[in-house]
C-alpha cells in the first residue's frame, strides 16, 4: 500500500484565490509526522510545513496552513492568496518516528493564472 | 543562511562505470540522507545515516549503492557499476536533530545521466 498518495496531478487556481492541494496517508505507527515540500521548475526541493501527529491544532506558516484530518489520516495544504511564484510541484511526506525514512508522494503541479 | 550544497550538478557516466556523488550537509546537522527523483517523478527515499551508519535504506539502495562520510563535512553516495535505470536527479538532504519538526533541508541536486 502506499504511504502518501496525492490524487490530483495537476492543479489550476486563480491568482489571489486559495487552492487546496489534497494528501492522504497510511501508517500504523501512532507517532509520525507529515510535511509538504514546493519544488519549483529550477528542481530545488523547499520545505513548507511540518504537522506532527500528536499536535492539537493545525500548522500554519504564512500563507500556508496544513488541514490535519488524523481520522482520515488527510493533510491537505492550504496556500491562500495564491501567487504566481506559487506555480510549482508540490510534494506531500510522512515520516514515522519509528523509522528515520522519509515517504513522498507523486506530488501536484500547480498553476497559477494572472 | 547556511545551506547544503552537492557537486557536480551534471554527471554523465557509461553503463557500468562507477560514480560518487558529494554532498556537504549544513554543518551541525546529524542526520543525512540521499533521495533519487526519476524526471518527472516522485522523490524516492534511498538511505539515511546517522552517527556514522546507515540507520534506515529502501528496497532501491542495493548492494550497488553506498554511501560514507570520509570526513566532518562531506557524505557521499557512490554507485559501484551504474545502470541506464540508475539515470535520475539524486538529492542529498540533512536535518540538525532527530526531533520534530525534522525540517529537511535539501541540496540543489546532481543530474546523473547513465549513456
Amino acid at each position: 500500500a502506499q504511504k502518501i498518495t496525492q490524487t490530483q496531478p495537476g492543479m489550476f487556481v486563480q491568482e489571489k484565490e486559495a487552492v487546496t492541494l489534497d494528501c492522504t496517508y497510511d501508517t500504523s505507527d501512532p507517532s509520525y509526522g507529515l510535511f509538504w515540500y514546493k519544488q519549483p521548475s529550477s528542481g530545488e526541493m523547499i520545505f513548507l510545513i511540518y504537522q506532527g501527529s500528536y499536535d492539537q491544532q493545525n500548522a500554519t506558516e504564512g500563507r500556508y496552513s496544513l488541514n490535519f484530518q488524523k481520522a482520515r489520516k488527510s493533510a491537505n495544504l492550504v496556500i491562500s492568496a495564491s501567487q504566481l511564484g506559487d506555480s510549482a510541484m508540490y510534494f506531500c511526506a510522512m515520516r514515522e518516528e519509528a523509522r528515520n525514512q522519509f515517504y513522498f508522494g507523486t506530488g501536484t503541479s500547480l498553476t497559477v493564472i494572472p | 543562511e547556511p545551506e547544503v550544497t552537492q557537486t557536480p550538478s551534471h554527471q554523465v557516466t557509461q553503463m557500468g562505470q562507477e560514480v560518487i556523488l558529494r554532498c556537504v550537509p549544513i554543518s551541525n546537522h546529524l542526520y543525512f540522507y540521499w533521495y533519487r527523483q526519476i524526471l518527472g517523478q516522485k522523490v524516492e527515499f534511498l538511505v539515511s545515516f546517522y552517527n556514522n551508519e546507515i540507520s534506515e535504506k529502501s528496497e532501491i539502495f542495493d548492494d550497488q549503492f553506498s554511501v560514507e562520510r570520509p570526513d566532518g563535512s562531506n557524505f557521499t553516495l557512490k554507485i559501484r557499476s551504474t545502470k541506464l535505470e540508475d539515470s535520475a536527479m539524486y538529492f542529498c538532504a540533512s536535518t540538525r536533530r532527530g526531533a520534530p519538526p525534522y525540517e529537511q533541508y535539501f541540496g540543489p541536486g546532481t543530474r546523473l545521466t547513465v549513456t
